[in-house]
């Protein structure tokens, strides 16, 4: 079955540039979908497709994605980004999610 | 505006049978694809199921296929899970989220739905 792969954590310092990386076998085939949870709530698509934005969700957001890793970059990293954040995937008819990684705003 | 409700959730012994509701609002229910997807306590999400739009296509993770099922009743804007057999690595919180299409991202999540398989 498809893997993806996360940092468990990532801290960035208030301000700055945070990168998420998602590792998979030739993952810039597939289109990758990311996705914020805060404590306690649903998860909220904040990048889709690789690199683009709903609604509502700030330009600091941003992702990219190539042959095998994917990345979410948050830059000027606020307080309220701090969060886990999930990259998927489709393969095979089957919804494959990465293990997390949490997001530490420092 | 988009809004999905889970309820059905509670607690079951292992073998047991439980099943999930996700009550459907503000779009044209039997245009999309829905899905399950759960989140065991401290876990990660981890996709369960969907189902396409008029529910002749439906799909399982491994760990569930044989002892779940995903339906819907689009007269209702109702998307089902009937679980079965239920173990108690199936603890987790059941979230239904909607699909811009088959194999696509959710776009909109529930607030999940609680379910607990303990003696």
């Amino acid at each position: 079955s498809y893997e993806l792969t996360q940092p468990l954590s990532v801290s960035v310092a208030l301000g700055q540039t945070a990168r998420i990386t998602c590792g998979g076998n030739n993952i810039g085939s597939k289109n990758v979908h990311w996705y914020q949870q805060k404590p306690g709530q649903a998860p909220v698509l904040v990048i889709y497709r690789d690199s683009n934005r709903p609604s509502g969700i700030p330009e600091r957001f941003s992702g990219s994605n190539s042959r095998n890793t994917a990345t979410l970059t948050i830059s000027r990293a606020q307080a309220g980004d701090e969060a886990d954040y999930y990259c998927q995937v489709w393969d095979s008819s089957t919804g494959v999610f990465g293990g997390g990684t949490k997001l530490t705003v420092l | 505006e988009v809004q999905l409700l889970e309820s059905g959730g509670g607690l079951v012994q292992p073998g047991g049978s439980l099943r999930l509701s996700c009550a459907a609002s503000g779009f044209t229910f039997s245009s999309y694809a829905m899905n399950w997807v759960r989140q065991a306590p401290g876990k990660g999400l981890d996709w369960v199921s969907a189902i396409s739009g008029s529910g002749g296509s439906a799909y399982y993770a491994g760990s569930v296929k044989g002892r779940f099922i995903i339906s819907r009743d689009n007269s209702k804007d109702t998307l089902y899970l009937q679980m079965n057999s239920l173990r108690a690595e199936d603890t987790a919180v059941y979230y239904c989220a909607k699909t811009i299409g088959s194999y696509s991202y959710f776009d909109y999540w529930g607030q999940g739905t609680l379910v607990t398989v303990s003696s």
